[in-house]
């Protein structure tokens, strides 16, 4: 399985809800980041947590990590439809230095 | 604002054909990446450069190769294009080291080989 999983692979809430995403990886990392993917776009990088962090937050996110599992969720609070998006966790392998992404987390937010 | 910029928004090209990908950084990034992206699979990383001049494989860099002569520019080059190189594929670039290590990416360029 890949480095950088996420889960669920896809989430269905209504507006005004929190939307938990997971991530799981498998190797040692400098940091793991997020990233917001628009249909038929590139990547926004969102917020990083280095290894050394439990916990950041920024605006209506909130990303834990929690390196003696090897995972980290990512929690939008009171998500809006414009949240719609799949979102991917990316981990920065301590070694070979490049980021290596999951498959994803489709978030649809109904209105 | 970091601005990435790829070439072509949409391809189409014969299998068989030579397929250049461009990529332009305007923030002096020191890392340029090519992934590419498809359904379920997710983003797999193709090539990345940590300098001019520089190349790295990534997971999946049969079929491809790449081209980084000035800094700001990351190309991949699809010598004889199959149609399983159909797919939407992306650059980013970073800072190097661990300095700002998140990537910006470009809009990306949806590819068909037909």
């Amino acid at each position: 399985s890949q480095q950088g999983e996420e889960d669920p692979q896809a989430l269905s809430i209504q507006e005004g809800e929190n939307a938990t995403m997971n991530c799981s990886y498998k190797t040692s990392i400098n940091n793991l980041q997020w990233y917001r993917q628009n249909s038929g776009r590139g990547l926004v990088h969102l917020i990083l947590i280095r290894s050394n962090e439990r916990e950041k937050h920024s605006g209506r996110l909130r990303v834990t990590l929690d390196t003696s599992k090897k995972s980290s969720s990512l929690l939008i609070t009171a998500s809006r439809a414009a949240d719609t998006a799949s979102y991917f966790c990316a981990t920065l392998n301590t070694n070979a230095g490049k980021s290596t992404f999951g498959d994803g987390t489709t978030l649809t937010v109904k209105p | 604002d970091v601005k990435v910029t790829q070439s072509s928004r949409y391809l189409v090209k014969r299998t068989g054909e030579k397929v250049f990908l461009e990529c332009v950084q305007d923030m002096d990034h020191e890392n340029m990446f090519w992934y590419r992206q498809d359904p379920g699979l997710g983003l797999r990383l193709i090539y990345f450069s940590y300098d001019v001049k520089m190349k790295e494989k990534g997971d999946i860099p049969e079929g491809y190769s790449v081209s980084r002569e000035k800094k700001e520019r990351f190309s991949l080059i699809l010598e004889s294009a199959s149609t399983n190189q159909t797919s939407m594929y992306l650059c980013a670039s970073s800072l190097g080291g661990d300095r700002a290590p998140e990537a910006f990416f470009g809009q990306g360029t949806r590819l068909t080989v037909v």
